[in-house]
């Protein structure tokens, strides 16, 4: 079974420009969540989806933002970046069925803004 | 304030040692909680999942939960030097919004 996947592996941009992140779940799982992890920070959660909609928001700016497509694959757009917004971006995913509230991580996009 | 508390170490053990690690949060109505593990530059692993008190064991992991003292506890038994990464609690508060709440991580150091 294939986990979750994310894309880009690393993005460098420079400040002012926009982020396009973006992360499949693994196959039958409806909800992904998006994390980011500054480098000696714990994980902030930033935003849950599920089934199209957006549930839950972390105490992040309005310029983080994102959306979930019918195939519960997900993209987090990140406008007006800021030199802290350099972080490791981790999506993760959780199934409808059963334990919906485990969650399993992809391998993360490190955004660097310079 | 919604909090999940982590000592950051590191937490020293010689190979074949036992470590514990330890984990306190600060919502009573808690429901599930998940020790992940993370290596260097990787994302966080699934190392455990509990919900009831008591202890929960898989391999050489136990997962600990005392809800009334509101602590939760990983313990690794015959430490190896593969099992050196950060360890982090995440705490589920089931009330509709399916969101965990991380610690800060331990780090776990075992020498050979």
């Amino acid at each position: 079974e294939a986990g979750v996947t994310q894309s880009p592996t690393h993005l460098i941009k420079t400040r002012g420009q926009q982020a396009t992140l973006r992360c499949s779940p693994i196959s039958g799982h409806t909800s992904v969540y998006w994390y980011q992890q500054a480098l000696g920070l714990g994980l902030q959660f930033l935003l849950w989806y599920d089934e199209g909609e957006e549930r839950n928001r972390g105490n992040f700016p309005p310029r983080f933002s994102g959306r979930q497509f019918p195939n519960y694959s997900s993209e987090l757009n990140v406008n007006a970046l800021e030199l802290e917004d350099s972080a490791l971006y981790l999506c993760a995913s959780s199934a409808r069925q059963g334990r919906a509230d485990t969650q399993y991580f992809g391998p993360g996009t490190r955004l660097t803004v310079l | 304030q919604k909090e999940v508390e982590q000592n950051s170490g590191p937490l020293s053990v010689p190979e074949g040692a036992i470590a514990s690690l330890n984990c306190t949060y600060s919502d009573r109505v808690s429901q599930s909680f998940f020790w992940y593990r993370q290596y260097s530059g990787k994302s966080p692993e699934l190392i455990m999942s509990i919900y009831s008190n008591g202890d929960k064991e898989d391999g050489r992991f136990t997962a600990q939960l005392n809800k009334a003292s509101q602590y939760v506890s990983l313990l690794i038994r015959d430490s190896q030097p593969s099992d050196s990464a950060t360890y982090l609690c995440a705490v589920n508060i089931n009330s509709g919004y399916s969101t965990l709440t991380f610690g800060k991580g331990t780090m776990l150091l075992v020498s050979p």
